[in-house]
């Protein structure tokens, strides 16, 4: 049972352009939503996180925006770059242990 | 550096054999969670620790695998009988306890089973 469901599998954006990616889930207990940012070869990073009570959240050229009805919430790059080219992942935590329920991931290139 | 480490990084190994790998986290970090990535996918919980105590096990994580923390500081992770299908990145997290405590990552430990 996929409990985050993420899209697109793959993106491709021109330097200067928006990234937007895409998560969906479907139990309302999740109380924490992180994306994570990873390159080839290593860990994944947090890169920014949400939660249910607040709609938008920015931090730099990155904006979480969160539809709590909808139960979706997405990743926005603003000018991306090429040193943003890794893949993304969003995840959803509940519970006291904070385990993480990762999507299935983006790979976004940005081309120069 | 003060961030998570894991060795080895890679491994490779033939069907049947055992593997150990090792996590040693953040030290003043008191939790310490183990991940498995199969290639193109995200990262699935396998189980996690508070201080020295095994708190949950994933369903993934068969009678095979068994995870230790003694001390409460680094953590193994053993695959006993190892199979192709466990052939992954083992990945070790660790994170302050409470809240919504950031989780940081080590590089992982590449497993390939031939």
């Amino acid at each position: 049972q996929q409990q985050v469901k993420q899209s697109p599998q793959s993106l491709i954006v021109q330097k200067g352009g928006i990234s937007i990616i895409n998560c969906a889930y479907e139990n309302t207990a999740f109380d924490y939503f992180p994306w994570y940012q990873q390159f080839p070869g290593k860990g994944p990073a947090l890169l920014i996180a949400i939660r249910p009570d607040v709609s938008e959240k920015k931090e730099g050229r990155f904006t979480i925006s969160f539809n709590k009805s909808a139960k979706q919430f997405s990743l926005h790059i603003m000018d991306s770059q090429p040193g943003d080219s890794a893949t993304y992942f969003c995840a959803v935590i509940m519970g006291a242990g904070n385990m993480l329920t990762f999507g299935g991931g983006t790979r976004l290139m940005v081309k120069p | 550096d003060t961030g998570v480490s894991q060795d080895p990084r890679h491994k490779i190994t033939k069907r049947g054999q055992n593997v150990t790998f090792r996590c040693d986290p953040i030290s003043e970090h008191n939790r310490l969670y183990w991940y498995r990535q199969t290639l193109g996918q995200g990262p699935e919980f396998l189980t996690y620790f508070q201080n020295e105590a095994q708190l949950e096990k994933s369903r993934l994580l068969s009678d095979r695998f068994s995870a230790e923390r003694p001390k409460g500081s680094f953590s193994t992770l053993e695959i006993q009988r190892t199979e192709q299908g466990d052939s992954a990145m083992y990945l070790c997290a660790s994170s302050f306890g409470g809240g919504t405590g950031e989780q940081y990552f080590g590089p992982g430990t590449r497993l390939t089973v031939t």
